[in-house]
């Protein structure tokens, strides 16, 4: 079956960076796009951008350019988000999401389980 | 791109239906046939209700039903029960490679 295991909670300084993974499993791993999606605290959903696993592509969405980085480890089939010069704003739950893609961004079918990112001094 | 419009509660009683508005523009949800709602419980990953406007993925109950007309979207839940109380989300493909999705929809089985 397929699924989608995200690393545990971060909690982090500051300024720091930290990447946050998501095996995916139980489907072909270069077949589908992998999204993310950011939730604040008691706020809604908020789409980060994908990455074409085929080709290791990323597109950003406005807002999260800069300090937001997609990559891939294709051997292992797990995507990565890494977040630079942390700031509280950032503290969120980072959700990967496998993403069906038409002729334009479709829909999310599985998602991962959520890692809770916090930053605090 | 401006998230999409929802209202930020709805409520029913059990076996009544409620339906969630979820407002775009022509660039994203009129332009589109690339509707969804998601479903999130507290704590838990949104799950995929509807997609493609108005398909059910297998295992989501008829009872979810979705519908678009110009630029507005609609989740239909019919015959409340108290498991449907949670937060809905919309999301539309807003052209170039974009999405952009709705505030999210408190739903309250009263």
């Amino acid at each position: 079956q397929v699924q989608l295991v995200q690393s545990g909670s971060e909690l982090m300084k500051p300024g720091a960076s930290v990447k946050v993974s998501c095996e995916a499993s139980g489907y072909t791993f270069s077949g589908y796009a992998m999204n993310w999606v950011r939730q604040a605290p008691g706020q809604g959903l908020e789409w980060m951008g994908w990455i074409n696993t085929d080709t290791g592509n990323p597109r950003y969405a406005r807002g999260f350019t800069g300090r937001f980085v997609f990559s891939l480890d294709t051997a292992v089939s797990t995507a990565y988000l890494q977040i630079s010069s942390l700031k509280a704003e950032d503290t969120a739950v980072y959700y990967c999401a496998r993403g069906y893609y038409g002729s334009g961004i479709d829909y999310f079918d599985y998602w991962g389980q959520g890692t809770l990112v916090t930053v605090s001094s | 791109q401006s998230a999409l419009t929802q209202p930020p509660s709805a409520s029913g009683s059990p076996g009544q239906s409620v339906t969630i508005s979820c407002t775009g523009t022509s660039s994203d949800v009129g332009g589109y046939n690339y509707v969804s709602w998601y479903q999130q419980h507290p704590g838990k990953a949104p799950k995929l209700m509807i997609y493609e406007v108005r398909k059910r993925p297998s295992g989501v109950p008829d009872r979810f039903s979705g519908s678009k007309s110009g630029n507005t979207a609609s989740l239909t839940v019919s015959g409340l029960q108290a498991e449907d109380e949670s937060d809905y989300y919309c999301s539309s493909y807003a052209g170039n490679d974009n999405l952009v999705f709705g505030g999210g929809t408190k739903l309250t089985v009263l």
